[in-house]
């Protein structure tokens, strides 16, 4: 079946930095969504992409569907921003979203 | 306020026992979802529901049936629970075709 490898799986960042964070896929799919979960649980959506980059503050996320995979940079990382994040993809059959393994992200001061 | 809304958020049962998980959406969203997550890993998908009395098999859907009877209003139903049926349950809804989806905050279910 479809699959969604996501790296890391973790990452230590001081407060100020940045990094990315990667996911491939397996399949050809035709958008992907990124998620933070923060410490509450919730699944908080941070981008939906069918193509090409987003951008939203700190964060920036790119899609690429002909080499399969999606980054999520994060820049000048705050407190805030410690939790997992979820890539999660859609394929071109149907509805379902396949989800990576995520990535934990401690921010420290 | 656009939303999926699940009830309860924590809920412990003894093994054996049915159980009801309850989701609604004020979106009017076709697609609905009902998806597990259990520690250290990303959501299974149990069910879809397409719209109202169309319900279709996610990954892992053994030992769950669902309801789905009014567009805004998805329910997943254990018959008889085990205990390897403790996780964190999440619904989720999208319009139908390419869309995001948009999460409940999440059911925490103990079987006991």
């Amino acid at each position: 079946g479809d699959q969604v490898e996501q790296s890391p799986s973790a990452l230590s960042l001081h407060e100020g930095t940045g990094s990315a964070l990667r996911c491939n896929f397996t399949t050809t799919m035709r958008a992907v969504q990124w998620f933070q979960q923060n410490s509450r649980g919730s699944l908080i959506n941070l981008f939906y992409l069918a193509s090409g980059t987003k951008e939203n503050g700190r964060l920036k996320s790119t899609f690429n569907s002909k080499e399969s995979y999606s980054t999520l940079h994060i820049r000048d990382a705050q407190l805030e921003d410690s939790g997992t994040y979820f890539c999660a993809a859609r394929n071109n059959a149907g509805a379902k979203l396949t989800f990576g393994g995520g990535t934990r992200l401690t921010v420290r001061p | 306020d656009m939303k999926v809304t699940q009830m309860p958020r924590y809920l412990i049962k003894r093994m054996g026992e049915n159980v009801l998980l309850e989701c609604g959406q004020d979106m009017s969203h076709e697609t609905m979802y009902w998806y597990r997550q259990d520690p250290g890993l990303g959501l299974q998908l149990i069910y879809i529901s397409y719209d109202v009395d169309s319900n279709s098999e996610g990954d892992i859907p053994k030992g769950y049936r669902v309801s789905r009877k009014k567009r805004e209003h998805f329910s997943l139903i254990l018959d008889s629970a085990k205990t390897n049926q403790t996780s964190v349950y999440f619904c989720a809804s999208s319009l139908a075709g390419a869309s995001d989806y948009t999460f409940g905050s999440g059911t925490r279910l103990l079987v006991i």
